[in-house]
């Protein structure tokens, strides 16, 4: 069945270095995408989106890029700090029978060494 | 954004007992959602849930075992019947965000949920 999945389950970077968490997507209808960030004992919380006539979006040290032609989805996360230890999900907004849902990838954890 | 309370935080059940969890907004909202999470998993969604109508399960997730209410545009609940140490998860309800299907979503903190 159609899927987002992710590409690395465990990411391990140098503090101050820039991470890269990857996902794929394979709902070529999907048109809005969404990164989250899961701390531990913590819901999901909202990192930054974009939306399909984008191929780019940028925020506050993190920068989100999509290409629809392979259908993935990276989050780039500069100058990575202990405080991004986390798990990062991607999520797809999928429009079905007159309503919408958001489908979950794996999950990769991050992992920021000192 | 969005403050979402989940009662309870965490609860410890015995097989074939069940449990409702309470989620409510601090403010009015159209969409709900209802996920699980399993230990190290990512969310899977149990059923969406909007105000005045049944709400909407995912393949693999039926209404006697999951039944959800939702009186209200602030408030929802998720009963766990009988329950078995499968059900063991992390229960997540989360609401649409300001933008609609274009706006995210928001979490509350989630329910843990361990069966004996």
């Amino acid at each position: 069945g159609e899927s987002v999945g992710l590409h690395l389950p465990t990411l391990s970077v140098q503090e101050g270095d820039n991470s890269i968490i990857n996902c794929a997507y394979s709902n070529s209808a999907s048109d809005y995408f969404i990164w989250y960030k899961q701390e531990s004992g913590k819901g999901p919380q909202f990192i930054i989106d974009i939306r399909s006539n984008m191929d780019k979006r940028q925020g506050q040290r993190v920068t989100v890029l999509l290409n629809k032609t392979v259908k993935h989805l990276s989050l780039q996360i500069a100058a990575t700090q202990p405080g991004d230890s986390a798990v990062y999900f991607c999520a797809e907004n999928r429009v079905t029978s007159g309503t919408y849902k958001y489908i979950f990838g794996t999950g990769t954890r991050l992992k920021v060494l000192a | 954004s969005a403050v979402i309370s989940q009662k309870p935080s965490r609860d410890i059940c015995q097989r074939g007992t069940s449990l409702t969890i309470q989620c409510q907004v601090d403010s009015q909202v159209t969409m709900m959602f209802w996920y699980r999470q399993q230990p190290g998993q990512s969310l899977t969604l149990i059923a969406t849930a909007n105000q005045g109508s049944e709400a909407t399960y995912e393949s693999g997730f039926v209404i006697d075992k999951f039944p959800i209410s939702r009186p209200n545009l602030t408030f929802s609940t998720l009963t766990v019947s009988n329950m078995s140490p499968e059900d063991s998860s992390i229960y997540l309800c989360s609401v649409e965000g300001a933008g609609g299907p274009l706006g995210g979503q928001h979490f509350g903190d989630g329910t843990r949920l361990s069966i004996l």
